[in-house]
């Protein structure tokens, strides 16, 4: 079935560093969807692709889609310790099963 | 709005027994769809729900099992409760459940099976 990989696991930084998190499915997706869950929460939606080499921004938050829709990735720029939290990408494959296959997420730790 | 709720937010349970969680999506939205969130395995899919009828399924055994009522509103039960069912269970609403539909999730239901 389909997978999606997440890499890290865990990104440990100084408050003010980069971050960056990658997403790769076995399958060709319709679109991809990012969540931030922080601890002891839920997971909330910050955003989705859809488009082949698609690029979107959230203020320090930069979304790319693959131009093969295979792989995406989540950098944040000048991390802040509002950051902290597990960040999770989501794949959907196209047709009318609608099943989002989520990645283990990467858990990010700001030290400040 | 109100967001998504999950009632009971949390839950104990022995081996064996049985439990349902309730899940109320956000006014308007139809599809409802499940997780299970454990610390090894992540989140997984378990169902969707739209229109009453479950539409997607996840692999998880039958002791899982779900409905939605005509409010849209949807319960699962877990029959036969094992100890690797102790996990945190996440509802999420959307308008359609379409492809590109936003899911809100709501607080989870914390099952710990004794």
């Amino acid at each position: 079935g389909q997978q999606v990989m997440q890499i890290p696991q865990y990104q440990h930084v100084q408050e003010g560093e980069d971050f960056t998190t990658y997403c790769n499915s076995s399958t060709t997706l319709s679109n991809i969807q990012w969540y931030k869950q922080r601890p002891g929460g839920h997971p909330v939606f910050l955003i989705q692709l859809v488009k082949s080499g698609e690029v979107k921004k959230q203020k320090r938050l930069t979304f790319q889609f693959g131009e093969a829709k295979k792989n995406s990735s989540l950098h944040i720029t000048a991390t802040q310790t509002t950051d902290v939290g597990t960040y999770f990408c989501a794949g959907l494959r196209g047709g009318s099963n609608y099943k989002l296959t989520f990645g283990k997420g990467t858990l990010l730790t700001v030290n400040p | 709005k109100a967001g998504v709720t999950q009632t009971p937010r949390y839950l104990i349970k022995t081996r064996g027994q049985q439990v349902t969680l309730s899940c109320s999506p956000i006014s308007g939205h139809r599809s409802v769809s499940w997780y299970q969130q454990t610390p090894g395995q992540g989140l997984q899919f378990l169902f969707e729900y739209f229109s009453e009828t479950q539409r997607n399924k996840g692999n998880f055994p039958g002791r899982f099992s779900g409905r939605q009522f005509s409010n849209s509103r949807s319960e699962m039960n877990v029959s036969t409760l094992e100890l690797g069912d102790s996990a945190l269970y996440l509802c999420a609403s959307s308008l359609w459940g379409g492809a590109t539909d936003t899911q809100y999730f709501g607080p989870g239901t914390r099952l710990t099976v004794l």
